[in-house]
């Protein structure tokens, strides 16, 4: 959906170092979220929000935070990357039940 | 505890003929069901969708069923076409302070040969 999109597209980064991936939308939805998706896995709540500010743990939060200073914008940090953190991350956003998605991130941890 | 499964990691069908998947899922909470498709290297996009007082909602070709008591759902792509090969993704959630989140099921693999 070209109203979300998330930079970088690809990323290589080594073990230890920080990350922060960003997700921005046109859209004005309240609600945005973070997913990884690994194999055998298929998508995992990272984290979500709910409004400007407001933000909860998923299932896979664990060495991830997440911060949301506007409507617009919601960062994910890794802030010590290690190598099971190697993955395709999506963002999504929505106003109720149906969630809209962007292109994604391939982060490489080495 | 996997809440959403989708039991069949792949499944293969004609074009023209039917594609069926299905979901089950086991938290009774769950009132609402989206279907999800997936291309290599793009993101998923939302296909069909289904509330819990509903038993079928048709788009098109994409029909989806509930059955509650079974706590299964199915997807029904007729005809199905080789631009519907794709990862499917099953998808609940439920109203009453989840923030809509959504539980996804693991995905199906659907190759529809010419």
């Amino acid at each position: 959906d070209a109203g979300i999109t998330q930079s970088p597209r690809h990323k290589v980064t080594e073990t230890g170092t920080p990350v922060t991936l960003r997700c921005h939308q046109t859209e004005n939805h309240r609600y945005m979220y973070w997913y990884r998706q690994d194999p055998g896995h298929g998508l995992r709540l990272i984290h979500y929000s709910y409004g400007v500010k407001d933000t909860d743990k998923g299932e896979v939060s664990d060495g991830y935070s997440v911060s949301r200073s506007k409507t617009e914008d919601f960062l994910l940090t890794l802030e010590s990357a290690t190598s099971s953190q190697t993955s395709v991350y999506f963002c999504a956003t929505s106003m109720r039940y149906e969630q809209y998605f962007g292109p994604g991130t391939r982060l490489t941890v080495t | 505890d996997q809440q959403v499964k989708q039991n069949s990691p792949s499944l293969s069908v004609q074009e023209g003929r039917i594609s069926i998947l299905n979901c089950d899922y086991t938290n009774s909470m769950f009132d609402y069901f989206l279907w999800y498709k997936k291309y290599p290297a793009e993101g998923p996009t939302f296909l069909i969708s289904i509330s819990s007082i509903k038993d079928k909602n048709e788009d098109g070709r994409f029909t989806v069923f509930l059955n509650k008591s079974a706590k299964h759902l199915s997807l029904h792509i007729v005809p199905s076409q080789p631009g519907d090969s794709a990862v499917y993704f099953c998808a609940a959630s439920w109203d009453g302070g989840s923030n809509y989140k959504l539980t996804f099921g693991k995905g199906t693999l659907l190759t529809v040969n010419p």
